[in-house]
């Protein structure tokens, strides 16, 4: 069974830039989530997708994140413009039920 | 909001020994109680969870137990080798599809 695939691994840009990631969730997930973990913390959520509704979006960044999931399959996660403060590894997971998978995540660095 | 503590920060052993690592939660609605160990660079993985009705689970070498009039739970693992060694979240969730809430995260470490 393939799990969260996520793209790209790695992302450095300088301050103000804009980025976006890309996550494609485990086949027939309807709830797919966004975390971000910073350097020696645990990952704690951005956004939670059922289907290609948002769910909960309440600490988003909404003045530069922004999120979709077309089609309920798969997001895109954008920063723009990013700030130093970004860097971290930006998480995906996907769930059917209790457990969440984890997508391998993509690391950004903001110089 | 839920708020998830996690004790300690830092665990070294020795191989053979047992680690335990303890988590405490916030709201009492919480019913569902996951284990992730995070190697270096790779994605959390899931090792075990609990859930409320549940006061113990067993798997191996891992173990976890949970007290909800305390509101806290713990994971044991025995015989400790050093690929135990790794960063392990706690986490806790009230309802199926909701958001994970992660502790800080304890990075254990198992020496030879």
């Amino acid at each position: 069974e393939a799990g969260v695939a996520q793209s790209p691994r790695y992302k450095i840009i300088e301050k103000r830039q804009s980025v976006a990631f890309w996550c494609n969730p485990i086949s027939g997930h309807a709830t797919l989530y966004w975390y971000q973990q910073i350097l020696g913390q645990g990952p704690k959520l951005l956004i939670q997708f059922q289907n290609n509704g948002v769910v909960d979006d309440s600490q988003l960044p909404k003045d530069r994140f922004s999120a979709e999931r077309l089609k309920g399959v798969d997001s895109t996660l954008k920063i723009q413009p990013a700030k130093l403060e970004d860097s971290a590894v930006y998480l995906c997971a996907s769930s059917e039920g209790e457990t969440q998978y984890f997508g391998p995540g993509t690391r950004l660095l903001v110089l | 909001g839920e708020n998830v503590e996690q004790h300690p920060s830092t665990l070294s052993v020795q191989e053979g020994d047992s680690a335990v690592i303890k988590c405490t939660y916030s709201d009492s609605a919480s019913n569902y109680f996951p284990w992730y160990k995070q190697e270096l660079g790779k994605r959390p993985q899931l090792i075990i969870d609990i859930r409320s009705n549940v006061g113990e689970k067993k798997d191996q070498r891992i173990a976890v137990t949970l007290n909800k009039t305390a509101k806290h739970f713990s994971l044991h693992i025995t015989e400790t080798q050093p690929e135990d060694s790794a960063v392990y979240f706690c986490a806790a969730i009230r309802n199926s599809g909701y958001a994970l809430n992660f502790g800080k995260g304890t990075s254990l470490l198992v020496t030879p």
